[in-house]
């Protein structure tokens, strides 16, 4: 059984501070580590795939980077803003195998 | 580019009743995938068809449930008879690939099972 999991669970950010959570899953067979960005009621958005160890990805103000050795990825997002507020997903997948593995995700809250 | 789309949005039925998801994937993306939420769990993977022959369905999670890609276009989830358990949110995927690049979700159908 794969066991991808995320920390923390939620995280309340003041507007304007920038801020980081991790994704850990199995160092052993990897094929690539997804992260999305979820609003309840609206479609999980793709923000990066990773493959490569020592990968590094950036989207605006939101970047990520990937570990595959030692089974960790870090999303980080700079000068948060109201709109950053949703649910962040990490999925990763194995060689072999087609489907995603998600952990439960990382809550964000930006307060004003 | 029309996203993934999925009918209904939410679905409210009663124990023992029938319920069927319909999936409309990017049109054609081969690959389309099942996904479900429990709530406050982690989004678990159902099963996976590739045009309309079911690749992978080690997730599904007991016979009550029922996949469907009649001419490898939509997808439907049918769940009879429904039970409490059953109530999550249910995602559907599709990609171009079997890489995992452009893999984009619907917005899910929201299911509870009084």
């Amino acid at each position: 059984i794969l066991n991808v999991e995320q920390s923390p669970q939620s995280l309340h950010v003041q507007e304007g501070d920038s801020t980081n959570f991790t994704c850990s899953f199995p160092s052993s067979n990897f094929y690539a580590l997804h992260w999305y960005r979820w609003e309840t009621a609206k479609s999980p958005e793709a923000l990066f795939v990773m493959t490569l160890n020592g990968d590094e990805k950036k989207k605006g103000r939101i970047s990520a980077t990937l570990n595959t050795k030692e089974g960790y990825s870090y999303l980080y997002i700079k000068g948060s803003q109201p709109e950053d507020s949703a649910t962040y997903l990490c999925a990763f997948r194995n060689f072999g195998n087609e489907k995603l593995t998600f952990g439960t995700g990382t809550r964000l809250t930006i307060i004003p | 580019e029309a996203g993934v789309t999925q009918f209904p949005s939410h679905s409210v039925i009663e124990k023992g009743q029938t319920v069927t998801l319909r999936c409309d994937p990017i049109s054609g993306h081969d690959n389309l995938y099942w996904y479900r939420r429990v709530m406050g769990k982690e989004i678990k993977f159902l099963l996976h068809f590739v045009k309309e022959s079911k690749q992978d369905e080690s997730g599904m999670p007991n016979n009550r449930f029922l996949a469907e890609r009649t001419g490898g276009t939509y997808s439907t989830l049918k769940v009879q008879p429904a039970e409490l358990e059953d109530s999550g949110v249910y995602f559907c995927a599709s990609s171009l690939d079997r890489a995992g690049y452009g893999y984009t979700f619907g917005s899910g159908t929201r299911l509870t099972v009084v």
